[in-house]
């Protein structure tokens, strides 16, 4: 079955651009999606289709997806985006997330 | 504005049923398919299946498609998930999540409930 990898953790200074991956099979061929979870929060969705940001979703967020990996870049990291990202694709008709990627901003 | 709220918390034996539902406002239930997805103490997220909130169809993953079933009141709005013979390793906060695009099953997931706390234990 089809599966995604993330790296557990991610590590950032303030200011600096933070860049999570997501690796699988042909990713490249399927939509990727992000989510960012905050301790006791609900997941909230950053990026979509790859490359998309929802209305409200700041413009340090960016995402793209090429061959097996797909990539949430966060430009100019602020505390706020301490958070556990996790990568979604979907699998014929089957939903994937990926493990998650703890991002910690020094 | 568009919001999913669930129920509450719920404890129950091993062997037990547990029936979440999620409240949908702010947009028409009927034109997003509606998924479920868990999330065990500090593990990650485990999709669960989706209905289509205006046919009532469904689809499972693998993983629960002996033990769930989801169903739907467009009359109000709710969408329910009902999972049985709960084990402890049920243990989990259950969310629905509304899919972004208009009648798609596929796709990015744009709202999500606030999460139902689900114990097992005997």
């Amino acid at each position: 079955s089809f599966e995604v990898t993330q790296s557990p953790s991610v590590s950032v200074s303030p200011g600096q651009t933070a860049n999570i991956t997501c690796s699988g099979d042909r990713l490249g061929d399927k939509y990727a999606s992000w989510y960012q979870e905050k301790p006791g929060q609900s997941p909230v969705l950053v990026i979509y289709q790859d490359t998309k940001r929802p209305s409200g979703i700041p413009e340090r967020f960016s995402g793209a997806n090429s061959g097996n990996t797909a990539t949430l870049t966060i430009s100019g990291t602020q505390s706020m985006d301490e958070a556990e990202y996790y990568c979604q694709a979907w699998d014929s008709s089957s939903v994937v997330f990926g493990g998650g990627t703890k991002l910690t901003v020094l | 504005q568009v919001q999913l709220v669930q129920s509450g918390a719920e404890v129950k034996k091993p062997g037990a049923s547990v029936n979440v539902s999620c409240k949908a406002s702010g947009y028409t239930f009927t034109g997003y398919y509606m998924h479920w997805v868990r999330q065990a103490p500090g593990q990650g997220l485990e999709w669960m299946g989706w209905i289509n909130p205006n046919s009532g169809a469904t689809s499972y993953a693998q993983n629960f498609q002996d033990r769930v079933i989801m169903t739907r009141d467009t009359s109000i709005s709710t969408a329910y998930m009902e999972l049985s013979r709960l084990r402890s390793d049920d243990t989990a906060v259950y969310f629905c999540t509304k899919v972004l695009e208009y009648s798609s099953s596929h796709g990015a997931f744009d709202i999500w409930g606030q999460g139902t706390v689900v114990t097992v234990s005997s």
